[in-house]
């Protein structure tokens, strides 16, 4: 079957670092995303990672290991308005997106 | 303003009622999706179109029917709801099935009693 594994919840402080994982097993792999999702709304697109290595993008960056099946979202300088639901989803080999549950980040003053 | 709608914003409804969930997008893209979103759950794919005219079935499409008669629109039908379908109902759309970004409505919540 098809899986997509990360952390319920996590707690971070503002102005740190934090790193979300996500591990994976599907039929096939057509890029990894990461995915924003404030409580209440819609997710929204951060990132796309399809070969190894680290996408820099301002305070966020990805990272993917196609032979571990393994990413990171690393979230830096945080901001209360960074407390939110990050979401891990996988393309198949059929090209639809197989979503992890999220992590619901938690920023504390 | 560009982007994709989607009507009612909530519903509660009574098992066994037909009911219609309508997205719109005005970005001339041509795939679109219908996913859920239930607590502790990952979005799950319902049914989804990467063209007007044609549509496929995702992980869960029991229950469920669309049709994409045009680019713009995407409905999904429930046609005797129950209560497992309660949930948070997310239209998305993006340029292609090979692009990289999805585009998500603002949601539908529907509660079945």
């Amino acid at each position: 079957g098809q899986n997509i594994d990360q952390p319920t919840e996590m707690t971070a402080t503002e102005g740190a670092i934090v790193q979300i994982n996500c591990t994976y097993q599907t039929s096939g792999f057509n890029g990894l995303f990461w995915y924003q999702q404030h409580a209440g709304e819609a997710p929204t697109f951060l990132s796309y990672n399809v070969l190894d290595g680290l996408e820099e993008k301002g305070r966020f960056s990805s990272f993917l290991s196609r032979s571990k099946g393994y990413s990171y979202l690393l979230l830096k300088e945080l901001q209360m308005k960074d407390s939110a639901s990050y979401l891990c989803a996988v393309r198949d080999s059929n090209y639809q997106l197989i979503w992890g549950a999220g992590t619901k980040l938690i920023i504390k003053p | 303003i560009a982007g994709i709608t989607q009507a009612p914003t909530s519903q509660i409804l009574a098992a066994g009622r037909r009911m219609t969930l309508r997205c719109t997008q005005d970005m001339r893209h041509n795939a679109m999706y219908w996913y859920r979103q239930d607590l502790g759950l990952g979005l799950r794919l319902i049914h989804y179109s990467n063209t007007a005219g044609t549509t496929g079935k995702g992980e869960v499409p029991d229950g469920y029917s669309v049709s994409r008669a045009n680019t713009d629109d995407f409905p999904l039908t429930l046609a005797s709801a129950v209560p497992s379908q309660t949930s948070v109902y997310f239209c998305a759309s993006s340029p292609g099935e090979s692009y990289n970004e999805q585009f998500f409505g603002p949601g539908t919540r529907l509660t079945v009693l």
